[in-house]
């Protein structure tokens, strides 16, 4: 059964980098499949930021691009994400997710880790 | 960019009537890529529908997907109490994905 769990600070100063990891459990990153991250503002939509796969290739969020940096670490079976330039509006549950069946849904999530941006 | 419009933003049923939600999309999405999702309070979401009409792994089959042009809709046939939650699309094209921005299917 595969299995993420998100971890990383619950909270950020404004103007600083948020960083966020995803450790994945029950399936070896390295073995395939696109790894994402979306988040969620309290009470509102969900948003995609990023997908990366084994071998490093990244897509972005146009929005989010410019502050965005997702990266894998498949000794540690492990995925990271990075915005910077953090303000209020970035504020936030974050997921990790699996991108499966032909990498065009998310098929397994991470409970999601709630980052606040205040000082 | 692609964006999904989902409609009603709330839905307000009993249990055990039909729910019909809808997704409308602003271009062609092709039906291999548009999928439903649930989301309940505190909960990640869990995938419903890909391909527009399959049902994901242990999904009951009182949830079907559909398509008409660019738009596509979600059906529960028979409200279970654990059906209300908020439900969101999401197509995928071009290595990019969005989300629709959610109808909540709340209790009458």
């Amino acid at each position: 059964q595969v299995q993420l769990q998100e971890s990383g600070p619950g909270l950020v100063k404004p103007s600083e980098t948020l960083s966020l990891t995803c450790t994945v459990s029950g399936y070896s990153i390295s073995s395939g499949y696109y790894w994402g991250w979306i988040r969620q503002p309290p009470g509102k939509g969900l948003e995609w930021i990023g997908s990366i796969y084994q071998s490093g290739s990244t897509y972005y969020n146009p929005s989010l691009k410019s502050r965005v940096t997702i990266s894998v670490d498949t000794s540690k079976n492990q995925f990271s994400l990075k915005l910077s330039s953090v303000t209020a509006a970035d504020t936030a549950v974050f997921y990790c997710a699996r991108s499966g069946l032909g990498a065009t849904v998310y098929d397994y999530w991470g409970q999601g880790t709630l980052v606040t941006v205040s000082s | 960019d692609i964006v999904l419009t989902q409609s009603p933003g709330t839905l307000s049923l009993s249990p055990g009537e039909r729910a019909t939600l809808s997704c409308r999309a602003s271009q062609s999405v092709s039906s291999s890529y548009l999928a439903w999702y649930q989301q309940k309070p505190g909960q990640a979401p869990r995938l419903l529908i890909y391909g527009a009409s399959s049902r994901a792994t242990g999904i009951p089959d009182r949830f079907s997907g559909s398509q008409s042009g660019t738009d596509f809709t979600l059906t529960i046939s028979r409200l279970e109490p654990e059906d209300f939650a908020v439900y969101y699309c999401q197509q995928y094209g071009s290595s990019l994905y969005t989300f629709g921005q959610g109808t909540k299917l709340e209790i009458k």
